[in-house]
């Protein structure tokens, strides 16, 4: 079946440094990809939708020059947190649809947890 | 604004017995609602969706049910099984936005 690909899995790393996280569908091509916050105990919020050759569109409340989404190719998109500090510590997940219609699902990563020291 | 709920955080269950997990939803727009299972620091993974057009879908052991003027679904597992224990989610859909609940954790006891 499809498989999306998400690394790394996990990142510690220090405040104020920058970190990129790759999503990948490996098996279909994906024009559209999301990229998800996840805290404890709390619902997956969607942070942006990644639009393969053009600007991606971010919810309401999400900072577009903190959060950098490129997408690439059909088949890869970055999400890279910037300066990061704390309170950006998450589990992000990406997820990617294969196909546009019907109830076609999204396919998920296996999520980053990112740690900010 | 939450537009899907799922106001049951956990959920426990003898092996062999009904579970049940429930989900409203707010916003009549939502076109295909689809249930997702989640393990600990793994993604969630597909398990089953449903049109809005249709009230009831089943593959295998699980079956969901949409019950569209009550703004509210449900999913069944049967016979439960101890592998199910799992967090589960459930989405709406409404164009290409995708909604989620808080999620249920589901304890199959053994």
């Amino acid at each position: 079946g499809a498989v999306v690909s998400q690394h790394p899995s996990r990142v510690i790393c220090k405040s104020g440094t920058s970190v990129k996280i790759e999503c990948r569908s490996l098996d279909f091509q994906a024009t559209t990809m999301f990229w998800y916050r996840q805290f404890p105990k709390k619902s997956l919020m969607l942070m942006a939708t990644s639009n393969e050759g053009s600007k991606a569109t971010y919810e309401q409340g999400v900072e577009k020059d903190k959060f950098l989404i490129n997408h690439a190719s059909l088949t890869l998109s970055t999400l890279t947190v910037t300066s990061a500090h704390p309170e950006d510590s998450s589990f992000y997940i990406c997820s990617a649809r294969d196909g546009t219609g019907g109830g076609q699902p999204q396919h998920f990563g296996d999520g980053t947890r990112l740690s900010i020291l | 604004d939450q537009q899907v709920k799922q106001n049951s955080p956990s959920l426990s269950v003898q092996e062999g017995r009904i579970s049940i997990l429930n989900c409203d939803y707010t916003n009549s727009m939502f076109d295909y609602f689809l249930w997702y299972k989640k393990y600990p620091a793994e993604g969630p993974t597909f398990l089953i969706s449903i049109s809005s057009i249709k009230d009831k879908n089943e593959d295998g052991r699980f079956t969901v049910f949409l019950n569209k003027s009550a703004k509210h679904l449900s999913l069944h597992i049967v016979p439960s099984q101890p592998g199910d224990s799992a967090v589960y989610f459930c989405a709406a859909r409404n164009g290409n936005q995708f909604y989620f609940g808080t999620g249920t954790s589901l304890t199959v006891i053994p």
